[in-house]
């Protein structure tokens, strides 16, 4: 297995129209997390699935933005209506169920700038 | 919720030794983990402590002391690939997600 893998890498999109991001997870991982971050800070968490459940979603997400893991397999993250505040790198991550959870693998990311 | 603190930058010369602290607090707290991220690369994982201790993982070692809210990452014989940010995750909260820090950027000179 290759790792994680995110497309695309990088979008460039006018405020208002809808994005959508794809991840896909290391095979043999259950887990798969979204986070934002933004330069000069950590690794938001946004929300996460354990196969094709949605366990949790951070308070902080709004409405805007929703994510699918219909088959346990790839997710996509979906951000509605843009704003120039979306402006982010979008992580994806794997792992393991249970103490997986302390370790994850990360995808390179893509790069979401709103003009 | 969950709170970090680490140092935003350290300095320190190839071939020694450095320490980045953290602090936390969290509600049911579960674990430390470390991650390093290279500019424009992703977050990799480091080390994780459950228990108070030290772990150790070559040139890397961290550090938690759960009655303290505090863990330290130790690298040794720093290289200048080491140059990066190192982010320091609590688990906790009763759920599986990780809260980042807002990490500490390494440079390491000749």
């Amino acid at each position: 297995d290759t790792g994680v893998s995110q497309d695309p890498r990088h979008k460039i999109t006018k405020r208002g129209q809808n994005v959508t991001f794809r991840c896909d997870p290391i095979s043999e991982h259950n887990r798969l997390y979204w986070y934002r971050q933004t330069l000069g800070q950590g690794p938001e968490f946004l929300t996460y699935f354990q196969n094709e459940a949605q366990l949790e979603k951070s308070r902080l997400l709004s409405d805007r933005f929703s994510a699918e893991r219909p088959k346990g397999s790839f997710s996509t993250l979906e951000i509605q209506r843009t704003e120039q505040g979306d402006s982010a790198m979008y992580l994806c991550a794997s792992s393991h169920a249970g103490d997986g959870a302390y370790e994850q693998y990360f995808g390179p990311g893509t790069r979401l700038t709103v003009t | 919720g969950q709170s970090l603190e680490q140092p935003s930058e350290v300095t320190a010369v190839e071939g020694a030794i450095v320490q980045i602290n953290c602090t936390y607090q969290t509600s049911g707290f579960y674990g430390l983990s470390w991650y390093q991220q290279h500019d424009g690369g992703a977050p990799t994982f480091l080390s994780y402590n459950a228990l108070d201790g030290l772990e150790e993982t070559g040139r890397f070692s961290s550090f938690l002391s759960r009655s303290d809210s505090y863990g330290y990452l130790l690298l040794q014989e720093l290289q200048m690939k080491d140059s990066a940010s190192y982010f320091c995750a609590v688990r906790g909260g009763g759920g599986n997600k990780l809260t980042f820090g807002t990490g500490t950027q390494l440079k390491v000179e000749l």
